[in-house]
């Protein structure tokens, strides 16, 4: 596609529930990220996904957060029994190699109540 | 662990003034990016300095990479309330995939 798409762009879910944040990176870029950004502050790394490689998965908060990456292409990030915490806005950004500038999604906006 | 420090944290400035936003390390970066980031949308990159020394001008913005490639700074020149964004900088440490993000500048230029 032209950009990064993310679905769905707002979630409102209970407390306790599993919620999943797709991004559709741009085609052919190899590499993948999940940030966290909490009240427009800076950007928390959660996941890095680069071609067939083991992603990095250093930057996720706790077990509750898993990712995965089908076919080198569509990421979807799951947040397993959802904290008050995990509200943030979540922004997938792509790269063609692993270097260079991003280019983002314009984000899904998890609230949970 | 690689810091990136940027400076003021938040600005408001009336249309028409100038202003600096700064981003300092301890470390070395290969390479230095800023993104503009607006109201429910990604961050957009504005430029990217990779060179000690280097200026780069974007209309009415200034980018400059210190020599030792520590630091950079933005410069907006007669601000115009389009500016208004949340700005952020993202240093490229070598031999390393990720970013290192500043906690970003909240500019707001009032008309």
């Amino acid at each position: 596609g032209a950009g990064v798409s993310q679905s769905p762009s707002n979630k409102v879910t209970e407390k306790g529930k599993d919620v999943e944040l797709r991004c559709d990176p741009i085609s052919g870029h190899t590499a993948l990220y999940w940030y966290r950004q909490s009240l427009g502050q800076g950007l928390e790394f959660l996941i890095y996904f680069q071609g067939n490689s083991a992603p990095d998965k250093s930057g996720l908060p706790s077990d509750r957060f898993s990712a995965e990456r089908t076919g080198g292409s569509v990421s979807t990030l799951t947040i397993q029994r959802t904290q008050q915490e995990d509200s943030a806005v979540y922004l997938c950004a792509s790269t063609l190699t692993g270097i260079g500038g991003y280019t983002f999604g314009s984000g899904t906006r998890l609230t949970v109540v | 662990t690689q810091l990136l420090e940027q400076s003021p944290q938040f600005l408001s400035i009336q249309e028409g003034e100038n202003l600096t936003v700064y981003c300092n390390s301890s470390s070395v970066f290969s390479s230095l990016q800023w993104y503009r980031q607006e109201p429910g949308e990604g961050p957009v990159l504005l430029v990217t300095v990779v060179t000690g020394g280097e200026v780069k001008k974007l209309k009415r913005l200034t980018f400059q990479f210190g020599d030792a490639r520590k630091d950079s700074s933005l410069h907006i020149t007669a601000a115009q309330p389009g500016d208004t964004g949340l700005y952020l900088c993202a240093g490229a440490p070598p031999s390393n995939y990720q970013l290192i993000w500043g906690a970003g500048t909240k500019l707001i230029i009032k008309p």
